[in-house]
């Protein structure tokens, strides 16, 4: 079964409004990290954002917060006033602190967002 | 400035022959790692390493070796026996490899293999 599930096709936001990328992941570890990363066309993977398991409160960046809703395992980014420079792909990631294996982050497959001027 | 190089940029190689990617990282973080990416795909782990002198297999370590001698240094050596090498390779470092620390990335490498 996959671990982190990134389903949405290509997203399209217009300038300065704001756009949701979804990602739901499965564990059945109790302690969990979850985590965003943008990867402009350049190929770096950009760190963005981080939400813990245990942590009470969605995670904020600048313009980038997480909607952490742990009963429905989702792990939305929501990006605010979208600037032209946030067109890339967005990779949501999961690390499992007991069972996961190899330090490992386990990644989904990405979004494409592109800005529209 | 502190972060994670890696070289070449592109690199070219023909079938049968083995290639050196090189990852270097002056943040003193204990944990490396590389990746592999391939078009439209998330990234999938090859190796590890939590310390110098020791390396683990992630998922995709087949036709794929590393060595850690340094801190500083990660390099991944992928060989002929490695069926499909044609991809993106991506070194990440962090604080170390427990916990939740974020892992930061270098640049990646694009091999072609023909």
């Amino acid at each position: 079964a996959q671990k982190i599930t990134q389903t949405q096709p290509g997203m399209f936001v217009q300038e300065k409004e704001a756009v949701t990328l979804d990602c739901t992941y499965d564990t059945s570890d109790p302690s969990y990290g979850l985590f965003w990363y943008k990867q402009p066309s350049s190929g770096e993977m950009i760190f963005l954002i981080y939400q813990g398991s245990y942590d009470q409160q969605n995670a904020t960046e600048g313009r980038y917060s997480l909607n952490f809703q742990k009963a429905r395992k989702s792990a939305n980014l929501v990006i605010s006033a979208s600037q032209l420079g946030d067109s890339a792909m967005y990779f949501c990631a999961m690390r499992e602190i007991y069972t996961g294996a190899n330090s490992k982050l386990t990644f989904g497959k990405g979004i494409t967002l592109s800005v529209r001027p | 400035d502190g972060g994670i190089t890696q070289s070449p940029k592109y690199l070219f190689r023909k079938e049968g022959q083995n290639v050196t990617l090189s990852c270097e990282q002056n943040l003193n973080h204990d944990a490396m790692y590389w990746y592999r990416q391939d078009p439209g795909q998330g990234l999938r782990l090859i190796y590890y390493s939590q310390i110098v002198n020791d390396f683990q297999k992630g998922d995709i370590a087949e036709g794929y070796s590393v060595s850690r001698e340094k801190k500083e240094s990660f390099p991944l050596t992928v060989t002929s026996a490695q069926k499909n090498p044609t991809a993106f390779y991506l070194c990440a470092s962090s604080i170390q490899a427990s916990g939740t620390y974020e892992q930061y990335f270098g640049p990646g490498t694009r091999l072609t293999v023909t």
